[in-house]
C-alpha cells in the first residue's frame, strides 16, 4: 500500500523555538496533504489542507502565521510550528490522498513537547 | 460534508465477531464511507472503503445499506490487538478543496 513518511517522530523544544515537521509521500504523488493535530484521547482535527505549487488553505481558528505549511513538490509537504509555546505542544499527523477516492495514507504522526 | 455518528466506545472479548455501526443521514451521491483504525501514538491506518453494498478484504467487512446513511464496519474473530479506536469518514471528490473530518470515533477494548 501507499506509504506516507512523517519526521521527526517526536521532538522537544524550548518555548519560542521554530519546529518543522516534514511529510513524505513515498511511492506516489499527493497533490493534496492534510495536517491534523490531536489531543490525548480525543479525535483528529483539521488544521489545514496543503496543495501543491499553492498557498494551504486553513481551517477556522488556525492561525496561518504561527502553522507554516509549505507544498513545494508533490512528495512533500512541511509544517513549521513557529515561535512555539507550552499550548502547542500536541500529536501532529499529515495525511495524504491518493486518488480520487477519498483515500487518505497518515504519517506516523510527530509529538510535540514544548518546555 | 457528511456529519458522522459512532458509539463512543464498544467492549469485546477475543474470537468474537465485533460490529461498529455509522450514522451519516446526510451522505452526498459521489460520497465514499471509509473506515480508519488509529493506535495510540500512531497515524491512523486505512481499513476498508465502500460506495454501497457489500466490500470484504482480508481484515474486515463493510456493509452498506441501500439509502447509504449508514454502514458497518465487521471485524471477523478479535484479538487483543484489535484494540484501538475506529473512525468512520465519508467524503467524496469534489474537483478540489475537499477535506475529511474526523468524527468521535468507536474506542473499541478486546479482553480476554
Amino acid at each position: 500500500g501507499a506509504v506516507v513518511s512523517q519526521h521527526p517522530s517526536w521532538v522537544i523544544c524550548k518555548s519560542g523555538t521554530s519546529v518543522k515537521i516534514e511529510c513524505r509521500s513515498l511511492d506516489f504523488q499527493a497533490t493534496t496533504m492534510f495536517w491534523y493535530r490531536q489531543f490525548p484521547k480525543q479525535s483528529l482535527m483539521l488544521m489545514a489542507t496543503s496543495n501543491e505549487g499553492s498557498k494551504a488553505t486553513y481551517e477556522q481558528g488556525v492561525e496561518k502565521d504561527k502553522f507554516l505549511i509549505n507544498h513545494a513538490s508533490l512528495t512533500l509537504s512541511t509544517l513549521t510550528v513557529t515561535s512555539a509555546h507550552p499550548e502547542d505542544s500536541s500529536f501532529y499527523i499529515c495525511s495524504a490522498r491518493l486518488g480520487a477516492r477519498e483515500k487518505l495514507f497518515f504519517g506516523s504522526g510527530t509529538q510535540l513537547s514544548v518546555l | 460534508l457528511a456529519k458522522t455518528t459512532q458509539p463512543i466506545s464498544m467492549d469485546s472479548y477475543e474470537g468474537q465477531e465485533v460490529n461498529i455501526t455509522c450514522s451519516h443521514n446526510n451522505i452526498a451521491t459521489n460520497d465514499y464511507i471509509t473506515w480508519y483504525q488509529q493506535f495510540p501514538s500512531q497515524g491512523p491506518r486505512f481499513i476498508i472503503q465502500g460506495y454501497k453494498t457489500k466490500v470484504t478484504n482480508e481484515v474486515a467487512s463493510l456493509f452498506i445499506p441501500a439509502d447509504r446513511k449508514s454502514s458497518t464496519l465487521s471485524l471477523p474473530r478479535v484479538s487483543l490487538s484489535d484494540t484501538a479506536v475506529y473512525y468512520c469518514l465519508v467524503g467524496g471528490f469534489t474537483g478540489g478543496g475537499n477535506k475529511l473530518t474526523f468524527g468521535t470515533g468507536t474506542q473499541l477494548k478486546v479482553e480476554l
